[in-house]
């Protein structure tokens, strides 16, 4: 079946570092992926797409790349604050599928 | 403009019980979908309504339904409830369904005892 696998694990970082998290995808070809912020006892905030034609799509501290080969797309942070600290979801919503989500976390 | 709004915000109910939760989307949007959120399972898909049609519907079972009035708000019914349908429930609205982004509620958080 179609699924989105992301690391379930909490990634702990050092403030200051590029946190880099992980979305793999499996039997299906995304068009596109979206990437939201969830905080605890929130919704999901909507944070970047890429598309599969897009090599990399960047804002601000962010950036999100998708690699067609590898079938997987990688959201990084550079430069990471402990404001930063939430999970972080990849989600195909053209298909409805949304990955478990990877905590993050951001220590001074 | 005012988010997505979902009442209410925490629910208790007990087994066997039905229960109806509440989206008002952001104006304009006209599509809407829910979605059950759980440690394991993550965010799953449960089912989308554009203009008070449903479009796409997720693999749960019947005991799950729900519905979209003209003015776009939704509601979303669980009846018989098990143990299992403890979880947060999400609304998100958008304009179009797609590569539109999804602009989600808080949530209802349903506990069933």
């Amino acid at each position: 079946s179609q699924k989105i696998e992301q690391n379930s694990e909490a990634l702990n970082i050092q403030e200051g570092k590029t946190a880099t998290l992980t979305c793999n995808y499996t039997n299906y070809s995304p068009a596109y992926l979206q990437w939201y912020r969830q905080d605890p006892g929130r919704g999901p905030v909507f944070l970047l797409l890429i598309r599969e034609n897009e090599k990399e799509k960047r804002k601000e501290r962010l950036k999100v790349t998708f690699d067609t080969t590898l079938k997987q797309s990688l959201f990084h942070i550079t430069a990471s604050q402990p404001a930063d600290s939430a999970t972080y979801l990849c989600a195909d919503t053209d298909k409805l599928i949304f990955g478990t989500g990877t905590r993050l976390q951001v220590f001074p | 403009k005012a988010g997505v709004t979902q009442t209410p915000r925490y629910l208790i109910k007990t087994r066997g019980q039905q229960v109806t939760l509440s989206c008002s989307p952001i104006s304009g949007h006209r599509s809407v979908s829910w979605y059950q959120q759980t440690p394991g399972q993550g965010l799953q898909f449960l089912f989308e309504y554009f203009s008070e049609t449903q479009r796409n519907k997720g693999n749960f079972p019947g005991r799950f339904s729900g519905r979209q009035f003209s003015n776009s708000r939704s509601e979303m019914n669980v009846s018989t409830l098990e143990l299992g349908d403890s979880a947060l429930y999400l609304c998100a609205s958008s304009f179009e369904s797609g590569e539109t982004p999804l602009h989600f509620g808080n949530g209802t958080r349903l506990t069933v005892t």
